[in-house]
């Protein structure tokens, strides 16, 4: 267990809709990121905040937003979902100054359908 | 902008033999970290192993060892006595340092490496 808590594990819906995936850090931890895993693209990072700002940028499309809240849970949000968006999204945190990797969530698996 | 490499899509092995997955990077970054994930069928991201570049001694988890390469800019993972349980994508990761030496940023990672253990 990484510590790093994600939800839901799964989500079914359709073209057009708009969903919400929820990261909760470890305990202290003020970086989140986010990525996303599909089969053709690999995992791709999508973008990083820390204690509450935004702190870099990946490639996230236009559709996409997340955020940051006072707790340090972090939340992305897929709008205008199209079938191309089905992937597994990924949460991870980390330290300031630490010396080492990410810890990951197990990861939100998005089908649109 | 860093980029990794993963030139191996699949690779298999028989139990209790050795592997090496093979990675290469390209960063003009003197000071980073490289790791090692492993990606079961459960898909967590799981930490291997993790070198900093500034140590010049390969490190070493037990069965897991790497062999950096610095100014060839290589990173292997070589995996001894392998296990069923190995079995996994593997993915190679870099991430920069900053000038007092620690990591921040974000995780950048190769295409991945399928790996088979054959019983």
């Amino acid at each position: 267990d990484s510590g790093v808590t994600q939800t839901p594990k799964h989500l079914i819906t359709a073209t057009g809709q708009r969903v919400t995936l929820r990261c909760s850090p470890r305990s202290g931890d003020l970086s989140v990121y986010w990525y996303q895993q599909s089969l053709d693209q690999g995992l791709q990072f999508l973008i990083q905040y820390y204690n509450g700002e935004e702190r870099a940028k990946g490639n996230i499309l236009e559709r996409f937003s997340a955020q940051q809240f006072p707790d340090l849970h972090s939340e992305l949000n897929l709008s205008s979902l199209e079938l191309g968006d089905s992937a597994l999204y990924f949460c991870a945190s980390s330290v300031k100054g630490d010396t080492g990797e990410l810890f990951f969530g197990e990861g939100s698996r998005l089908t649109v359908l | 902008a860093q980029t990794v490499t993963q030139s191996q899509p699949e690779m298999s092995v028989q139990e209790a033999e050795t592997v090496t997955l093979s990675c290469t990077y390209d960063t003009s970054e003197s000071d980073y970290y490289l790791f090692w994930y492993k990606q079961p069928p459960s898909r967590q991201m799981i930490l291997v192993i993790r070198q900093e570049a500034y140590k010049q001694q390969n490190a070493t988890e037990n069965r897991f060892s790497v062999n950096f390469q610095k100014a060839a800019k290589s990173f292997s993972l070589k995996i001894s006595d392998s296990q069923l349980g190995d079995a996994a994508m593997y993915f190679c990761a870099y991430r920069r340092a900053n000038a007092g030496g620690t990591s921040y940023g974000k995780l950048t990672f190769g295409q991945g490496t399928i790996l088979t253990v054959h019983p």
